[in-house]
């Protein structure tokens, strides 16, 4: 199993441009979450969803959008980027039963807006 | 809300025993984890507790007291590849139960 993925890796934006980060799990896991995480603030939640047809916003959500189309995909849209946005962004994945492995996270988005 | 501590940074000998502190309020507890992130890498799941006391994974071990709003992280027989930020992270009612993280602990092992 490839468990989560996200992609791209790495990404360099201009200020004002848009994009999405996309993120895709196959474990079956109904809750996923979007992170992103700065030097001395650790991870904080950006949007979350437990499950399709459901998002919500979590500590950080503005300018950024999530769809839940789908148990598999969710996918973090920056709507007008900005300098503030420069971060490495981890998608999550979990079970209900959260308390036995916690969180799968991906690899990692590293995206720099200048 | 929720409010997650953390010691910054510690260093420790290759071979010695380290305890990475971490203290927490949350409205509503659902037990607390830690993970290990390398740098430049995911987080990778530690340990989970929910109940008062020690679990034991190995050389790792985790403590967990309710009350006091308190867990420690123990690493024995610390190896130069146990230098890696270490989070402390609890389920937070006001969102849908899901993970907030403390800053992290960076470990720095030496030899």
């Amino acid at each position: 199993n490839a468990g989560v993925t996200q992609t791209p890796k790495f990404q360099v934006l201009k200020t004002g441009q848009s994009m999405t980060l996309q993120c895709a799990q196959d474990m079956n896991h109904e809750y996923m979450s979007w992170y992103r995480q700065d030097p001395g603030m650790g991870l904080r939640l950006i949007h979350y969803s437990v499950g399709a047809g459901i998002t919500d916003q979590g500590e950080v959500p503005n300018g950024y959008n999530v769809s839940r189309s789908t148990t598999e995909d969710f996918p973090l849209r920056l709507l007008s980027a900005a300098p503030s946005q420069t971060s490495v962004y981890f998608c999550a994945s979990s079970s209900i039963d959260l308390d036995t492995y916690g969180y799968t996270f991906g690899s990692g988005t590293r995206l720099t807006v200048v | 809300g929720q409010n997650i501590d953390q010691p910054t940074e510690m260093t420790a000998t290759e071979g010695a025993i380290v305890q990475i502190n971490c203290t927490y309020q949350t409205s509503g507890f659902n037990g607390l984890f830690w993970y290990q992130q390398h740098a430049g890498e995911a987080p990778t799941f530690l340990s989970y507790n929910v109940l008062d006391g020690l679990e034991e994974k190995g050389r790792f071990s985790s403590f967990l007291s309710r009350s006091k709003g308190y867990s420690y992280l123990l690493l024995k027989e610390l190896q130069m590849k146990d230098s890696a930020s270490y989070l402390c992270a609890v389920p937070t009612m006001e969102y849908g139960n899901k993970l907030v993280f403390g800053a992290g602990t960076i470990l720095r092992v030496k030899s």
